[in-house]
C-alpha cells in the first residue's frame, strides 16, 4: 500500500533559524496536505498542495509540491518559539479519499 | 472555520469496562469521519474509516469487535473500546471531511481524548 515517509523525526533550532521537513512517497500523489500539531492539542489543517510543481506561501511558511508529485517540503524561515510543534504531511493517491499520514516531524525551538 | 467537538477529553476507566468517544461535527454535514490512535511523539495511526448509515472500514489489524464504531447521523461518529484493558490506554483522535459539494478534503479534527486504563 502507499507509504509516506517523513523526516527528520525530530529537530532542533535555535530561534531565527530555518526549519525544513520533507515528505516522500512510494507513489504518485493526487494531493498532499499539511498539518500542525501543538504539544497537547490536535492537528490542525495548514495547506493542500494539488498541481506538479506547486508552491505555495503562508507568512514565514513555504511549501513545495514536487514536478513528480512523489515528494513535498514545508520550510519555516527565522522559526519563532510559536513555531513549535509536530508537523505532518498527508498524502492522497489515486482515487482515494482516505489521505495517509507521515510520520511527523516535531519541531523544537530554543530562545 | 468546521469545528468538530470530541467527547470525553479524557477518561480513566478500570480493566474490563467499555469506554464510549463521541465525535461531532458542529456547524458541517460529515458522512465520513475517521478514527486515529495516536501513541506518545508518534503518528496518527488510521484505526477505521467511519461512514454514516453504513459498517466502518477498519484497517488491517484493528480488531472491530474491540473498537465498535457506530456513525448514525451526519453530525456524530462513536467509538466504543469495548473490555478496555491497559495496553489499550492511548490518545484518540477522530476528524471529520465536509460532505458534498462543500468538501475541500480538509480534515478537521476534534481535540482528541486520553483514555487511561487502569
Amino acid at each position: 500500500g502507499q507509504q509516506v515517509m517523513q523526516i527528520p523525526q525530530y529537530q532542533h533550532v535555535q530561534e531565527g533559524e530555518d526549519f525544513t521537513t520533507y515528505c516522500n512517497s512510494s507513489t504518485t500523489l493526487s494531493n498532499i496536505q499539511w498539518y500542525k500539531q501543538r504539544p497537547g492539542g490536535h492537528p490542525v489543517f495548514l495547506i493542500q498542495l494539488v498541481k506538479s510543481g506547486e508552491v505555495k506561501k503562508q507568512k514565514r511558511l513555504t511549501f513545495q509540491f514536487g514536478e513528480a508529485k512523489k515528494n513535498s517540503s514545508l520550510h519555516i524561515t527565522a522559526t519563532q518559539t510559536t513555531d513549535v510543534g509536530t508537523y505532518f504531511c498527508a498524502g492522497r493517491s489515486g482515487g482515494s479519499y482516505i489521505p495517509t499520514f507521515g510520520r511527523g516531524t516535531s519541531l523544537i525551538v530554543h530562545p | 472555520g468546521a469545528v468538530v467537538s470530541q467527547h470525553p477529553s479524557r477518561v480513566i476507566c478500570k480493566s474490563g469496562t467499555s469506554v464510549k468517544i463521541e465525535c461531532r461535527s458542529l456547524d458541517f454535514q460529515a458522512t465520513t469521519m475517521f478514527w486515529y490512535r495516536q501513541f506518545p511523539k508518534q503518528s496518527l495511526m488510521l484505526m477505521a474509516t467511519s461512514n454514516e448509515g453504513s459498517k466502518a472500514t477498519y484497517e488491517q489489524g484493528v480488531e472491530k469487535d474491540k473498537f465498535l464504531i457506530n456513525h448514525a447521523s451526519l453530525t456524530l461518529s462513536t467509538l466504543t473500546v469495548t473490555s478496555a484493558h491497559p495496553e489499550d490506554s492511548s490518545f484518540y483522535i477522530c476528524s471529520a471531511r465536509r460532505s458534498g459539494g462543500e468538501n475541500t478534503g480538509e480534515l478537521f479534527f476534534g481535540e482528541g481524548s486520553r483514555l487511561t486504563v487502569l
